[in-house]
């Protein structure tokens, strides 16, 4: 059964760093790309960025480049979201997703909620 | 970068309506299109992929369709679990861009 298992809810400053994960299950890792995507509380969902495990060739969203950084590790089967400087306006649930050989997202994480606030 | 239109933002429909929410590309994207279904405070749930595909375990009430630029979800007849906002989402390139959703509720 393919899995995605996300850390749990953060709760941050601003300006603090922040590294969540996600570890996959059941399936070939190495194989598919898994992508990032936030929710902001009553918005929809949005593209962050994804990497292919294999050879980690990482893609990002205009919007995010720059802002976050998308990382995996081979070795224990989990991808990474991280900031080096959270702000307020990263309070989000963020979810990650297994891609398919086309490209959309069929198996998606629990979700991360993270908050941040001084 | 594509941008993704959703129409109509929001609708309120009868059990056993048909309800058709459309989702435009402002390039096309052949046939790059998956529907999701979000319910409020779940995970986004695969509908339709390839413009009209149906995800194993969807019920057949569901249906999509379009190619390039314009695309359809369809609920043939609409039942109370049906209660979500949907998305629909392009992935032929990056950024796989979402719409702005539709929220359906029931009249």
């Amino acid at each position: 059964e393919v899995q995605l298992v996300q850390s749990g809810a953060e709760v941050k400053k601003p300006g603090e760093s922040l590294k969540i994960s996600c570890k996959g299950s059941g399936y070939s890792f190495t194989s598919y790309w898994i992508g990032w995507v936030r929710q902001v509380p009553g918005n929809g969902p949005e593209w962050m960025g994804i990497i292919y495990p294999g050879d980690s060739d990482t893609r990002y969203s205009p919007s995010f480049q720059g802002q976050v950084t998308i990382s995996a590790d081979k070795s224990t089967s989990t991808a990474y979201l991280q900031w080096s400087g959270l702000k307020a306006s990263d309070t989000a649930m963020y979810f990650c997703a297994r891609h398919d050989s086309t490209g959309f997202g069929d198996y998606w994480g629990q979700g991360t909620l993270v908050t941040v606030s001084s | 970068d594509i941008q993704m239109t959703q129409s109509p933002s929001s609708l309120s429909a009868s059990v056993g309506d048909r309800v058709t929410i459309t989702c435009r590309a402002s390039q096309g994207i052949s046939h790059y299109l998956a529907w999701f279904q979000q319910k409020p405070g779940k995970v986004p749930k695969l509908l339709i992929y390839a413009a009209s595909t149906l995800q194993s375990g969807v019920p057949s009430r569901f249906s999509g369709s379009g190619s390039g630029t314009d695309f359809t979800l369809t609920i043939s007849s609409l039942q109370p679990e049906d209660v979500a906002t949907y998305y629909c989402q392009k992935y032929n390139s990056v950024p796989k861009t979402f719409g702005q959703g539709t929220k359906v509720e029931i009249k």
